[in-house]
Order: C-alpha cells, then structure tokens, then sequence
C-alpha cells in the first residue's frame, strides 16, 4: 500500500535558524497537505499542494512539491519559538489521506 | 464552538468492554473521517463517510471495529469485546465537502486506555 516516509524525525534548532523537513511517498500523489500539530493539540491543516513542481509560501514557511509528485518538503525560514510542533505531511493517492510519522520541531530561544 | 467535536476525551475501560467514540462535526461539511494516532506517530486512516455513506473502511484494523454516520451528521466508532492494543488517540476530521481535495478539520481526540 501507499506509504509516507518523513525525515528527520526530530530537529532542535536554535532560535532564529532555518529548518527543512522531507517527505517521500512510495507513489504517485494527486496532492500533498502539510498539517501542523502544537504539543497536546490536533493537526491543523496548514496547505495543499497540488501542481508538479508547485512551491506556496506561508510568511516564513515555504512548501514545495516535486516534479514526480513523490516528494514535497517544507522549509521555515529563521524559526520562532511559535513554531514548535510536530509537521506531518499527508498525501493523498486514491481515496484516502495518508499521513507521514512527522517531523517534531524543538527550539532553543 | 464551531469546530470538530469528540467525546469522550478520556476513556478508560476494562478489557473486553466494548466502547463507542463520538464525533459532531462541523455544521453542514460532507466528509467525515476516523483516525487513530499513536504517540509520536501521524495519524492513520480508519475509515470515512461521505454524508451518511461509507466510502471507505479499509482502515479499520478488524472486525470488531465498525463506524456509523446514520444521519450524515455525528458519526460513532464502536470498538467490540475492547484488547489493550486498542489503546490509542482516537481523531475524527470533517471536511467541507465530498471531494478528497478538501482540508481536514480535526477535533480534540478520544484518549482510549484498555487495561
């Protein structure tokens, strides 16, 4: 089945410097989400992709999706104390959204 | 509040019980879905609905889970004769409408424990 590989797992920046999370699907994606979840929250849908090759920016927050529509990554430009979290992205193949592990963001300020 | 609402939000219950999770979505929005989330884990699809239709179980785990949205609004996830590796987050999403491209709308979860 269809499956959503994210890396890292875990990053700890300090505050003020950039941070990049990957995501990789085992197949073709008709569009990719990125969801953010604040430590004893829910996801919160940040975006969705859905053009090859589409780049979206969110003030810091730049969203990519690959040309194959197997990849997509999502970088924060000079991070905050506000984004600490965990980053999932989600693709969507046939019917159903498939979640990555995430990315769980810690900051030093 | 006019977001995604679960109940419980705690769970606890003995082993072999069986336990309902309840989920009002937001007013008027189509797509209704169940996930379960482990610690540290994205969430994993179980199954949706669109209004009052099942669409797709492929991700309940057995036959003692089942899901139900009878009037196309609440929706209920009934968990039978309950095993400690049901322990989870459970989360429902509701999306606006019935196309898979839609953002999903998450509520606060269910934290089920099986002892």
């Amino acid at each position: 089945g269809q499956q959503v590989m994210q890396i890292p797992q875990y990053q700890h920046v300090q505050e003020g410097e950039d941070f990049t999370t990957y995501c990789n699907s085992s197949t073709t994606l008709s569009n990719i989400q990125w969801y953010k979840q604040r430590p004893g929250g829910h996801p919160v849908f940040l975006i969705q992709l859905v053009k090859s090759g589409e780049v979206k920016k969110q003030k810091r927050l730049t969203f990519q999706f690959g040309e194959a529509k197997k990849n997509s990554s999502l970088h924060i430009t000079a991070t905050q104390t506000t984004d600490v979290g965990t980053y999932f992205c989600a693709g969507r193949g046939a019917q159903k959204l498939v979640f990555g592990q995430g990315t769980r963001l810690t900051i030093n300020p | 509040g006019a977001g995604v609402s679960q109940s419980p939000r705690y769970k606890v219950t003995k082993r072999g019980q069986d336990v309902a999770l309840r989920c009002d979505p937001i007013s008027g929005h189509v797509s209704l879905y169940w996930y379960r989330q482990a610690l540290g884990q994205g969430p994993e699809f179980l199954t949706y609905f669109n209004y009052e239709a099942q669409q797709d179980k492929s991700g309940l785990p057995n036959d003692r889970f089942s899901a139900e949205r009878p009037e196309g609004s609440i929706s209920t996830l009934t968990i039978q004769r309950t095993e400690q590796r049901d322990s989870a987050m459970y989360r429902c999403a509701s999306g606006e409408g019935a196309s898979s491209n839609q953002p999903q709308h998450f509520g606060d979860g269910t934290r089920l424990s099986i002892l």
